[in-house]
């Protein structure tokens, strides 16, 4: 089995320009997460999908954050313009349904360095 | 609002010694309780979770954790570690109300085993 695939696995980038992350789950798998690790800290989410619907994304900054999920299958994150303070690993998840009943797998996230 | 504390950020260990970490979590209602583990160069994977019954959980490689509700602790531990437990740990919440599947992650702690 396949498991979460991430692109690019790393990104350095000037503050004030944009950034698109890729994410492609498990096939199958209706639920997909996308977490912001910065260094020295835990994965915080900041979206999950059920299908292509929005379940929740109360932590994600929203002036300069969007995500997709079209087709119910992969996943676009993208940042615009990055500051300073994005600079985190970006990690995708994905799991059978949008419920603690199933584990979420991970894939090998996206570094994201901003100078 | 939820979140997890992990007070141990960096442990170094000696082969064969004993692990205990610790995960401490602020949310008073019922949760699901999670350990991930992130080995060098590999993606994060569920190490054990505790869902009901049993406060004592059994995971991989002679991994244990126990759930003490009173202490709102959930600590990992490995009566004696080896060389290839060197990873990163991280505990993780998931509230059930409202069920989404959201987790909720500590900041993680860098186990370093010398041989």
């Amino acid at each position: 089995e396949a498991g979460v695939a991430q692109s690019p696995r790393y990104k350095i980038i000037e503050k004030r320009q944009s950034v698109a992350f890729w994410c492609n789950p498990i096939s199958g798998h209706a639920t997909l997460y996308w977490y912001q690790q910065i260094l020295g800290q835990g994965p915080k989410l900041l979206i999950q999908f059920q299908n292509n619907g929005v379940v929740d994304d109360s932590q994600l900054p929203k002036d300069r954050f969007s995500a997709e999920r079209l087709k119910g299958v992969d996943s676009t994150l993208k940042i615009q313009p990055a500051k300073l303070e994005d600079s985190a690993v970006y990690l995708c998840a994905s799991s059978l349904e949008a419920s603690y009943s199933y584990e979420q797998y991970f894939g090998p996230g996206t570094r994201l360095t901003v100078t | 609002a939820q979140s997890v504390s992990q007070h141990n950020h960096h442990v170094i260990l000696s082969e064969a010694a004993s692990l205990e970490l610790g995960c401490n979590y602020s949310y008073g209602g019922t949760v699901n309780l999670f350990w991930y583990v992130q080995y060098p160069g590999q993606h994060l994977q569920l190490l054990l979770k505790y869902f009901s019954g049993d406060p004592l959980v059994k995971g991989i490689k002679g991994f244990e954790a126990e759930f003490i509700k009173s202490k709102f602790s959930f600590n990992l531990r490995k009566p004696s570690v080896q060389w290839s437990d060197t990873a990163e740990y991280v505990c993780a919440v998931n509230a059930l109300s409202g069920n989404t599947g959201k987790l909720i992650f500590g900041q993680g702690t860098t186990l370093q085993v010398k041989p």
